[in-house]
C-alpha cells in the first residue's frame, strides 16, 4: 500500500472551472513532488518542494498553481485548463529532495477537462 | 533528446522462467537507477534500485544488474509470475542535485506474464 495519498481520485471539470488536487504523506519526507502522465508515456516531472519551498517548476503553464501548506501536504491548484491537460497526475515524495533519494507514488488522481 | 532509453516496448514470458528488462542511458552524470512497476490506473510502485557504486542489487525475486562502463542496466525477476505483468519503467537520477532530485523515465516496457 502506498503511504502518499492522493484525493480525489478521479476529477472532471470544465475550461472555466476551479479545482484542487490534494496529496497527503505521513512518512517524514521533506520533499514533494508534483508529476504529470499521458497514456503511453512515462511521468513527467512538473514541481518539486523541498521543505515546504518550491524548488523546481518545469516551465510548468500558470494554470497549474502548487501549494505546500505544510511538510505533509500539498496541493495542486487547476484553473483555466485547456482539454490537453487531462491526464494522471502524480503526487511522489522523498526523504529530502537530493538526487539519490527513493521517490515513492501516490496512486494519482485521473484528471479530463472537458 | 533521451537520456533514459527502454529500446523495447512489450516483452511476453512464460510463468516460471525469467524476465529480463534493459535499460540504457546517456547521461554519465547519472548516479542513481531505479525500477519502478506500473498497473493500469495507478501510481508506479517502487521495486528496487541500486548506486552507480555498486554493480548488482537483490531483493527476492528481483535483481538489477548495473554496467556504468556500457551505460546499461537490467532487471532480472526470477521466476516470473502472472501477477508481474505490468509497465516496469527504469529512471535515474544525478546525487546531489543542487535544485532536487529529478528523475528521468524511459519509455517504459510492457511484460506479460503467461500462465
Amino acid at each position: 500500500d502506498t503511504e502518499v495519498t492522493q484525493t480525489p481520485k478521479h476529477l472532471v471539470m470544465g475550461m472555466t472551472n476551479k479545482k484542487s488536487l490534494k496529496c497527503e504523506q505521513h512518512m517524514g519526507h521533506r520533499a514533494m513532488y508534483w508529476y504529470k502522465q499521458k497514456a503511453k508515456k512515462p511521468p513527467e516531472l512538473m514541481f518539486v518542494y523541498s521543505y515546504e519551498k518550491l524548488s523546481i517548476n518545469e516551465s510548468v503553464p500558470s494554470r497549474f498553481s502548487p501549494e505546500c501548506p505544510n511538510s505533509s501536504l500539498l496541493n495542486l491548484h487547476l484553473h483555466a485548463l485547456q482539454p490537453e491537460d487531462s491526464a494522471l497526475y502524480l503526487c511522489a515524495s522523498s526523504q529530502d529532495a537530493q538526487g539519490g533519494n527513493t521517490i515513492y507514488f501516490g496512486e494519482g488522481s485521473w484528471l479530463t477537462v472537458v | 533528446d533521451q537520456q533514459v532509453k527502454q529500446n523495447s516496448p512489450s516483452l511476453s514470458v512464460q510463468e516460471g522462467r525469467i524476465s529480463i528488462l534493459n535499460c540504457d542511458y546517456t547521461n554519465s552524470m547519472f548516479d542513481y537507477f531505479l525500477w519502478y512497476k506500473k498497473y493500469p490506473a495507478e501510481g508506479p510502485t517502487f521495486l528496487i534500485s541500486i548506486s552507480s557504486i555498486k554493480d548488482k542489487n537483490e531483493d527476492g525475486r528481483f535483481t538489477v544488474f548495473l554496467n556504468k562502463s556500457a551505460k546499461h542496466l537490467s532487471l532480472h525477476i526470477v521466476p516470473s509470475q502472472p501477477g508481474d505483468s505490468a509497465v516496469y519503467f527504469c529512471a535515474a537520477s544525478v546525487g546531489f542535485e543542487e535544485y532536487g532530485n529529478k528523475l528521468v523515465f524511459g519509455a517504459g516496457t510492457i511484460l506479460r506474464v503467461k500462465s
